[in-house]
């Protein structure tokens, strides 16, 4: 399977607890994403990197989140200080810059609970 | 105001039937618009992309008024497959996608 594959599909802990989630975007892609989704809403945008460059983030994305792309591959997304508040579904996505449309194409997601 | 506004539904047709789903955006410098389709707790998947002049996939069309910031999703002979939610997104500058809440869609028997 080719695609976006994020690792682990569920987490469950407990608040006050870190965490750190994994992408791996679809091989040639140079554009990496990541997007938070809440029950009933579209996903929101966070943070997203071009190779290893972090290019832009999101007022969502508090001072207890901090993403990496250390070899312009595989991100990490770590969220420290887990609140009840960050329960949601996390989705990354990578892209191909100057591709037709540039289309975006999205991992099954890491649901979060934070209990 | 919302960047992206759809009306979140739901929409019950029977199968068969035309829909249609209406979306406007507020960012008169978004540059590229597409229609994605969710399923239940699974990740949204590229539905189509949405062109100036209009486009046709199948039994989907897709229109654009970049005068009026509006796009719109028409479904034909809708199948019980095509119950799902679909989110209208634009691509704002420099490259980032603005979600809508999304349109559910129930297609029965």
């Amino acid at each position: 399977d080719t695609g976006v594959s994020q690792d682990p599909r569920h987490k469950i802990t407990k608040r006050g607890q870190n965490v750190t989630f994994r992408c791996d975007p679809i091989s040639e892609h140079n554009r990496l994403y990541w997007y938070r989704q809440t029950l009933g809403q579209g996903p929101e945008f966070l943070t997203y990197f071009q190779n290893e460059a972090q290019l832009e983030k999101s007022r969502l994305l508090s001072d207890r989140f901090s993403a990496e792309r250390p070899k312009g591959s595989f991100s990490t997304l770590e969220i420290q200080r887990t609140e009840q508040g960050d329960s949601a579904m996390y989705l990354c996505a990578s892209s191909l810059a100057g591709s037709p449309q540039e289309t975006q194409y999205f991992g099954p997601g890491t649901r979060l609970l934070v209990l | 105001r919302k960047e992206v506004e759809q009306d979140p539904g739901p929409f019950n047709v029977p199968e068969g039937a035309t829909v249609a789903f209406n979306c406007t955006y507020s960012n008169s410098a978004s540059q590229s618009f597409f229609w994605y389709r969710q399923d239940c707790r699974k990740e949204p998947k590229l539905l189509m992309s949405v062109y100036s002049s209009g486009n046709e996939d199948g039994r989907f069309t897709a229109q654009l008024n970049r005068a009026s910031q509006y796009i719109s999703l028409l479904i034909r002979d809708s199948k019980l497959s095509d119950s799902a939610t679909y989110l209208c997104v634009v691509n704002n500058p420099p490259d980032k996608l603005i979600f809508g809440t999304g349109t559910r869609l129930q297609v029965f028997p």
